[in-house]
C-alpha cells in the first residue's frame, strides 16, 4: 500500500511569489491534514480537510489557503510569499471520520526555501 | 502559548539501557496524546497512543505513561536500541471527529542511543 506522496519535495521560491504544494493520501484515507515545521515553532498545525470540506485551522494567515478534491487529494497555497514561510510542510491522512485511533499518516514534507 | 512542551531538547542512552521521554500539557482538553518519531528528511511516523481514559499503554519495548493530574506523560524505551535515535515528538488532541485532523506537538526530544 503506498504512503503519503507530496510533491514536490524540494522547491525554492522568492518573496511575493505564490506556491502550491500537493499531497496524495494513502488510498481509503478521507482526512488529509497539513503542518508546518519550523526550528523555532515546531510542527504547527495548519488546516485539516475530509470530504472535501475545511473541517478545521489552524492560526496562520489568510496566505495558507487549501483544497481537497473528491479523490481525497489535497493541495496547500501561500501567496505573498515571506521569508518566514521557508519551512517543510508536511501532509497527513487518516482514515477514520472520528477520533477512534488518532494515528496520522505523514507523508516525507516538501521543503520549501524562500529567497 | 505552548499547549504541549518537551522540556529536555536532548537526551544521550546507552545502548540496552532505559530511555524516558518526558511531556507536560497545560489544557485540560486534551484527551487523546500520542508520540510519533522522527528521522531526518523524513516524515514522523506514529510509535504509540493513549486515552485519557487510561494511565498506561504498552506496545513491546515502547511503554506511555500518563498522570493526568499532573498533566504529565512519559514515553519508556525498553531496552534502547541505536535505531531508536530519531526526534521524538509528544503529541495532543482535544478529540471528536472535527477534531481529529489537529494535533498539538511538542518542540521535541532528540534520543541519542549510544552502542
Amino acid at each position: 500500500k503506498a504512503g503519503v506522496t507530496q510533491t514536490p519535495r524540494y522547491l525554492i521560491k522568492t518573496r511575493g511569489q505564490q506556491v502550491t504544494l500537493s499531497c496524495s493520501p494513502i488510498s481509503g484515507h478521507r482526512s488529509v491534514s497539513w503542518y508546518q515545521q519550523t526550528p523555532g515553532q515546531g510542527l504547527q498545525f495548519l488546516f485539516e480537510y475530509f470530504s472535501e470540506t475545511q473541517r478545521n485551522k489552524g492560526n496562520f494567515p489568510g496566505r495558507f489557503s487549501g483544497r481537497q478534491f473528491s479523490n481525497s487529494r489535497s493541495e496547500m497555497n501561500v501567496s505573498t510569499l515571506e521569508l518566514g514561510d521557508s519551512a517543510l510542510y508536511l501532509c497527513a491522512s487518516s482514515q477514520l471520520a472520528g477520533g477512534d485511533t488518532g494515528e496520522l499518516f505523514f507523508g516525507e514534507g516538501s521543503r520549501l526555501t524562500v529567497l | 502559548d505552548q499547549q504541549v512542551k518537551q522540556n529536555s531538547p536532548s537526551l544521550s542512552v546507552q545502548e540496552g539501557r532505559i530511555s524516558i521521554l518526558n511531556c507536560d500539557y497545560t489544557n485540560s482538553m486534551f484527551d487523546y496524546f500520542l508520540w510519533y518519531k522522527k528521522y531526518p528528511a523524513e516524515g514522523p511516523t506514529f510509535l504509540i497512543s493513549i486515552s485519557s481514559i487510561k494511565d498506561k499503554n504498552e506496545d513491546g519495548r515502547f511503554t506511555v505513561f500518563l498522570n493526568k493530574s499532573a498533566k504529565h506523560l512519559s514515553l519508556h524505551i525498553v531496552p534502547s536500541q541505536p535505531g531508536d535515535s530519531a526526534v521524538y515528538f509528544c503529541a495532543a488532541s482535544a478529540g471528536g471527529g472535527t477534531s481529529y485532523g489537529k494535533l498539538t506537538f511538542g518542540q521535541g526530544t532528540i534520543l541519542t542511543v549510544h552502542p
